[in-house]
């Protein structure tokens, strides 16, 4: 099974920060990742599919890069709004999410 | 718009049985594979099942393979979810998504609002 794992679990910005957090994967995925937010008692919304396409809607001041085993998904300027839980997922081998990323305010 | 409506949680005892539905529309379901993933109350999100766009193609997280079986009504634009032995660690609300592409094995574009699934004595 492809184990995917997240860093860091929680993390404390402002609005304005630049955010980003990293998955691993413990084996290649190519680009079959995907990350998705999560607001509390909501749906996960998707925000980026293929490592680094953005998903139609979805401001651009997210955006996705990597590759094979290593991934980051980074939030160019905060906003409120994006104050929420965010997962990744590998879709090359079944689908497997990270733990997640809480992304608190400081 | 593009909608999917889970139903039929609830309260059940271990060793009981559930099943859940979910209503698609607003798109051709029968195009798309489809997903279920559930989330443990405070935890993350765990994918549980996916069926392809046909029916005819099934995948099982270790953790529920031989007791839930997933299943597909293309006429009725319904997904469903039939829950056997279960116990109490299926305790969650229980997502049905869709895939993004008509191609199985993508990222789930779509979500309904979740059903939950309560495993008491």
């Amino acid at each position: 099974d492809i184990q995917m794992t997240q860093s860091p679990s929680t993390l404390s910005a402002s609005v304005g920060d630049r955010v980003t957090i990293t998955c691993r994967a413990s084996q290649s995925i190519v680009d079959w990742l995907a990350w998705y937010q999560q607001k509390p008692g909501k749906a996960p919304k998707l925000l980026i599919y293929e490592a680094s396409s953005l998903e139609s809607g979805v401001p651009s001041r997210f955006s996705g890069s990597g590759s094979g085993t290593e991934f980051t998904l980074t939030i160019s300027s905060l906003q409120p709004d994006d104050f929420a839980t965010y997962y990744c997922q590998q879709y090359d081998t079944y689908w497997t999410f990270g733990q997640g990323t809480k992304v608190e305010i400081k | 718009d593009v909608q999917l409506v889970e139903s039929g949680g609830g309260l059940v005892q271990p060793g009981g049985s559930l099943r859940l539905s979910c209503a698609a529309s607003g798109f051709t379901f029968s195009s798309y594979a489809m997903l279920w993933v559930r989330q443990a109350p405070g935890m993350g999100l765990e994918w549980v099942s996916t069926l392809t766009d046909a029916g005819t193609g099934t995948h099982y997280a270790d953790s529920v393979k031989g007791r839930f079986t997933v299943s597909r009504d293309n006429s009725k634009n319904t997904l469903y979810l039939q829950m056997n032995s279960l116990r109490a660690d299926d305790t969650a609300v229980y997502y049905c998504a869709k895939d993004r592409t008509g191609v199985s094995g993508d990222a789930s574009d779509i979500w309904g609002q979740g059903t939950m699934v309560i495993v008491s004595s």
